[in-house]
């Protein structure tokens, strides 16, 4: 089945160490995305991929960057994690033109 | 005030029953309305999406527009214990500009 990959599942990093959460998928769209969803809140647009332009969020802090080497993969660096970035981290992707975001599984990220 | 609002909840149900979930918005340039069910430590699935007015129906689930009263719904007839989930509502304006507003979301409970 076409679907959007996200590994971890489940992440723990120490307070400042950086983390490298990663996306994958098979549906060969162009576009990707990355959210930041917290408990009882609607995701945060952090930036997405338009095939390889970088589109940044006014908002989303330095610390959180993004790399995408091909259409298939995209990865998350939090260079200096806080207590504060502890959230669930949600991976879309969208077909060029199409509102229709898929969303893979989410990596949930704890802070010690 | 939000660009789109959305009762939290929680909503809780018993099984059989109709249940109405609502967003209101206050930017008119919103073309497209998408509601996405997220279960507990999941990413969002997309449900119905639903372009300017009208209504769509996709089984037991019907996505409604009133673009004039700026306010969406989404309706679950014969609700299932399986339809307990956080239901997001998400909306984007026409043009090159992919990204989505979202809801709060509504946590929703059926019960058997």
């Amino acid at each position: 089945d076409a679907m959007v990959i996200q590994n971890p599942r489940y992440q723990v990093t120490q307070f400042g160490k950086p983390v490298t959460l990663s996306c994958s998928q098979t549906l060969n769209h162009n576009v990707m995305y990355w959210y930041q969803q917290k408990s009882s809140q609607a995701p945060k647009l952090l930036f997405h991929y338009y095939d390889k332009d970088f589109n940044n969020e006014a908002d989303t802090p330095d610390n959180f960057q993004s790399r995408r080497p091909n259409t298939s993969f995209c990865f998350l660096d939090i260079r200096s994690p806080g207590l504060g970035d502890a959230a669930m981290y949600l991976c879309a992707t969208s077909r060029e033109h199409a509102y229709e975001q898929y969303f893979g599984p989410g990596t949930r990220l704890t802070v010690t | 005030q939000k660009e789109v609002e959305q009762d939290p909840g929680p909503l809780s149900v018993p099984e059989g029953a109709i249940v109405s979930l609502n967003c209101t918005y206050s930017n008119s340039a919103f073309q497209y309305f998408m509601w996405y069910r997220q279960y507990s430590r999941k990413g969002p699935e997309l449900l119905m999406y639903t372009y300017s007015s009208g209504n769509k129906e996709d089984g037991r689930f019907t996505a409604q527009v009133d673009k004039s009263s700026k306010y969406i719904s989404l309706f679950i007839r014969d609700s299932q214990p399986s339809d307990s989930a956080t239901y997001l509502c998400a909306m984007k304006k026409t043009g090159n500009n992919r990204k989505l507003i979202w809801g709060l979301g509504t946590s929703l409970a059926v019960n058997p």
